[in-house]
């Protein structure tokens, strides 16, 4: 079947902007996971979701990140007023258990912030 | 807070020698152990998991990790690498009862042919 995808693959903004980033989930897995990967860098946890909740917003970097899931299927993260900080790869993973299993990722969006 | 170290950022070998990647974690409790590979312009997937039983698992393309629990440690080995295997290693860490894996900074693995 389809794996995880997201949109767009790349996104170039200028600084001050704002974005939208996209991610479809497996089909009928519950929980999904934001990412952010800077060059270097591990990956860097940003928010969980189990269904349409987010029990774990622990990791959004400033109150300019937000996410959201509709439908226990389609999640959007959103970055306001972007900084240049901001750029990197940010990776979503779904996964069909609720806790501590496996995670299938996607491909990721580039983000360059000018 | 938990963390995952993983020794080795970039590694360099030629075709036929054998591999290990360290990973060692600070979390005391049960835990969930996870090798993730991410190949050149390919997404990340899994390479091999650890949950319970034999500390020593199989995963595919013929990886091994052996689990230490005294050590804090999942060690990836592999006895003969090719140059297919070049790609980014990332060892991840999820507490018993989690649903937030910590990931290690990775490891670049180069392989000569």
């Amino acid at each position: 079947g389809a794996g995880v995808s997201q949109s767009p693959s790349n996104k170039v903004t200028e600084k001050g902007k704002d974005v939208e980033l996209r991610c479809d989930p497996i089909s009928g897995h519950t929980a999904l996971y934001w990412y952010r990967q800077s060059l270097g860098q591990g990956l860097e946890f940003l928010i969980y979701f189990q269904g349409n909740s987010a029990p774990d917003k622990s990791g959004l970097p400033s109150d300019r990140f937000s996410a959201e899931r509709t439908g226990g299927s389609v999640s959007t993260l959103t970055i306001q007023r972007t900084q240049q900080e901001d750029s990197a790869v940010y990776l979503c993973a779904s996964s069909p258990y609720a806790s501590g299993g496996e995670q299938f990722f996607g491909p990721g969006t580039r983000l360059t912030v000018l | 807070a938990q963390s995952v170290s993983q020794h080795n950022h970039h590694v360099i070998l030629s075709e036929a020698a054998s591999l290990e990647l360290g990973c060692n974690y600070s979390y005391g409790g049960t835990v969930n152990l996870f090798w993730y590979v991410q190949y050149p312009g390919q997404h990340l997937q899994l390479l091999l998991k650890y949950f319970s039983g034999d500390p020593l698992v199989k995963g595919i393309k013929g990886f091994e990790a052996e689990f230490i629990k005294s050590k804090f440690s999942f060690n990836l080995r592999k006895p003969s690498v090719q140059w297919s295997d070049t790609a980014e290693y990332f060892c991840a860490v999820t507490p018993g009862g989690s649903y937030i894996p910590t990931f290690g900074r990775g490891t670049s693995l180069i392989v000569h042919p």
